[in-house]
């Protein structure tokens, strides 16, 4: 893997449902995985940073996810609300600190 | 709020014009980042100024440049624009190079007919 992927592109659940939303990464000199929550016309808000494998974080519902030997990262959330409805991004981080995007996964939660 | 702004918050360009956005860091952050995020692609890192001098550029010409100033805030100046710099420019702040924690900007929404 070259790039940074995230999939699926969008997701869309009904309120109570769990989901979860996967990104991959170059494994090769990887220095740190972001992954940023995304409201339209706000900015970008972190989540998690993680930069070791086998790394598990937490954040009220949504928890995610590294493995750094096969490159990729999972993002779960618990009982989604409509107020999770989102982009979520996220981003390898190189050690100059530019940060490698992909393309995001928008999550809509409906009532 | 992750207290970094930036101004303006649209801006509409005819192609060949020049441009300049504003971002304000947070205070103490010595480094800020500038992304562009064309329609329906993840931003992409345009280059990174750290104390003042560039610290690092992705693949964009010479024709986008920066300033970063002592009161924590920088400009981006994009020349002769084209069409397909259309897009949403974001800013992020941090204290150093390489620092786990970024903090962006809502971003600036930069329209060229």
């Amino acid at each position: 893997i070259l790039n940074v992927e995230q999939s699926p592109q969008s997701l869309h659940v009904q309120e109570g449902d769990s989901t979860n939303f996967t990104c991959s990464f170059p494994s090769s000199n990887f220095y740190a995985l972001h992954w940023y929550r995304w409201e339209t016309a706000k900015s970008p808000e972190a989540l998690f940073v993680m930069t070791l494998n086998g790394d598990e974080k937490k954040k009220g519902r949504i928890s995610a996810t590294l493995n750094t030997k096969e490159g990729y990262s999972y993002l779960y959330i618990k009982g989604s609300q409509p107020e999770d409805s989102a982009t979520y991004l996220c981003a390898s981080g190189g050690s100059q600190g530019n940060l490698i995007f992909g393309k995001g996964t928008k999550l809509s939660v409906k009532p | 709020e992750t207290g970094v702004t930036q101004s303006p918050t649209h801006l509409i360009k005819t192609r060949g014009q020049q441009v300049t956005l504003r971002c304000s860091s947070q205070s103490g952050h010595n480094t800020v980042s500038w992304y562009q995020q064309a329609l329906g692609q993840g931003p992409q890192f345009i280059f990174q100024y750290y104390r003042e001098e560039e610290n690092g550029r992705g693949n964009f010409p010479p024709r986008f440049s920066g300033l970063q100033f002592p009161n924590y805030s920088s400009e981006l100046n994009v020349n002769a624009l084209e069409l397909d710099d259309s897009a949403l420019y974001l800013c992020a702040s941090s204290l150093v190079p390489g620092s786990y924690e970024q903090y962006f900007g809502p971003g600036t929404r930069l329209t060229v007919t």
